[in-house]
């Protein structure tokens, strides 16, 4: 099993979609979950910290469920400007140094 | 904002030479990391870095590979003899203490010719 696993997409949506992502990690002591946009040959871009109760960000809703080991992330309302890969990124062991990322989900928001 | 800095944006290098990639932290965080993602594929973590030692680090992180913050500032990775398989674009992180995330620099691309 991968230690991060997301479905790869493409997800093709119209402006004003709903659309989720889920991710799903393998190691049972991660301590720290975080979802990141990264567009074509840039850096990735923080999105948003993911915690136990679930929080809110505008548009976005991100969720943990520890005892299943899943993270999503909800965009509403989507816009032209979504379109992206996002990346579920998690981070264990001792003092979470080692972090690992998910290959990404591919998002196209269409007019 | 406060950024990352990575010098430099693009190298390009005959295989078997040295290279030397820097990042410059932003200046209150203390963790510093250093990931690779060959074109196409998913962002890959090598290295961590903390108080002065490494962390953590992965397998693709051998031998040919070194890390130091030998100034204070500068944090640095070291390709000893490049092969052709290290093209890729090396993205440099830092973070706070706790459970704060870590910020990119926009990466340097390595290409080994």
């Amino acid at each position: 099993r991968k230690e991060v696993e997301q479905d790869p997409g493409p997800f093709n949506v119209p402006e004003g979609a709903t659309v989720a992502f889920n991710c799903t990690y393998s190691n049972s002591a991660s301590q720290s979950f975080f979802w990141y946009r990264q567009d074509c040959r840039k850096e990735p871009k923080l999105l948003m910290s993911v915690y136990s109760s679930g929080n809110e960000d505008g548009r976005f809703t991100a969720q943990l469920n520890r005892a299943s080991q899943y993270i999503s992330l909800l965009i509403r309302d989507s816009k032209l400007s979504d379109s992206a890969t996002y990346l579920c990124v998690v981070r264990a062991g001792a003092g979470g140094f080692k972090t690992i990322f998910g290959a990404g989900t591919r998002l196209f928001v269409k007019a | 904002e406060p950024e990352v800095t990575q010098t430099p944006s693009h190298q390009v290098t005959q295989m078997g030479q040295e290279v030397i990639l820097r990042c410059v932290p932003i200046s209150n965080h203390l963790y510093f990391y250093w990931y690779r993602q060959i074109l196409g594929q998913k962002v890959e973590f090598l290295v961590s870095f903390y108080n002065n030692e490494i962390s953590e680090k992965s397998e693709i992180f051998d031998d040919q590979f070194s890390v130091e913050r030998p100034d204070g500032s500068n944090f640095t990775l070291k390709i000893r003899s490049t092969k052709l398989e290290d093209s890729a674009m090396y993205f440099c992180a830092t973070r706070g203490q706790g459970d704060q995330p870590q910020h990119f620099g926009d990466g340097t691309r390595l290409s080994i010719l």
